[in-house]
């Protein structure tokens, strides 16, 4: 069973970048037909496609974000990961990683991380 | 800016059917833009329904149903059950790897 785990700090001061990874276990993180992506839901808000990479390092972002946003791959370690820079409040949120498949389909989600954009 | 929206709530009785639907801001949702459906309970993360218009992910009882309604993407829950009580959000593949969520449906069963 795939399963997706976010990692990183949990508050961010303002102006600065935030940074998360996804690390990826039960199963490999080149299997053909899976991209890995991002997506974040702003506390009592819906959810915000941010970015998807393919393993071979392909990338496509949301428009709105794509100023300030990386996204990259480490195949040796079976992760992603994700940085926003000049962060605000509004980028306070829960930031999930997940698997896209061919159709259209976010199958399978990391539990989620909350990070906070505070002095 | 493209928007989807959706029914901000529904109430649906136990053993019943409630059909939630996803609008474009501007234009109809096809089957083009792949449309998928998402269940989600406060504080966990969402779950895959619905992919391709109408594939049922894995493990998803055959109560939900999706589709294309007029210009809309539509998503049916028949003979709800209590723990059906979830949002419920769809996406849109908007080409060039963009995806938009749609603004969500809190479904209320009782």
């Amino acid at each position: 069973q795939l399963q997706l785990q976010e990692s990183g700090p949990g508050l961010v001061r303002p102006s600065e970048t935030l940074s998360l990874t996804c690390t990826v276990s039960g199963g490999s993180i080149t299997n053909s037909g899976s991209y890995w992506s991002w997506v974040r839901q702003p506390p009592g808000k819906g959810l915000e496609y941010i970015e998807t990479i393919s393993y071979s390092g392909n990338t496509y972002y949301n428009p709105s974000l794509k100023s300030r946003v990386a996204i990259s791959v480490d195949t040796s370690k079976n992760q992603f990961s994700l940085k926003l820079t000049s962060v605000t409040a509004a980028d306070t949120a829960v930031y999930y990683c997940a698997r896209l498949i061919t159709g259209g389909c976010f199958d399978y989600w990391g539990r989620g991380a909350l990070v906070t954009v505070s002095s | 800016q493209t928007v989807l929206t959706q029914e901000p709530s529904f109430s649906v009785s136990p053993g019943g059917a409630v059909t939630l639907t996803c609008g474009l801001s501007s234009g109809s949702v096809s089957t083009n833009h792949y449309p998928s459906w998402y269940q989600q309970t406060p504080g966990q993360a969402p779950r895959s329904l619905i992919y391709n218009t109408n594939i049922r992910s894995s493990g998803v009882p055959d109560r939900f149903s999706g589709s294309i309604l007029g210009n809309k993407a539509a998503l049916t829950i028949s003979g709800a059950q209590a723990d059906d009580e979830s949002d419920y959000f769809c996406a849109l593949s908007m080409g060039s790897g963009m995806y938009v969520f749609g603004t969500g449906t809190t479904v209320t069963v009782l």
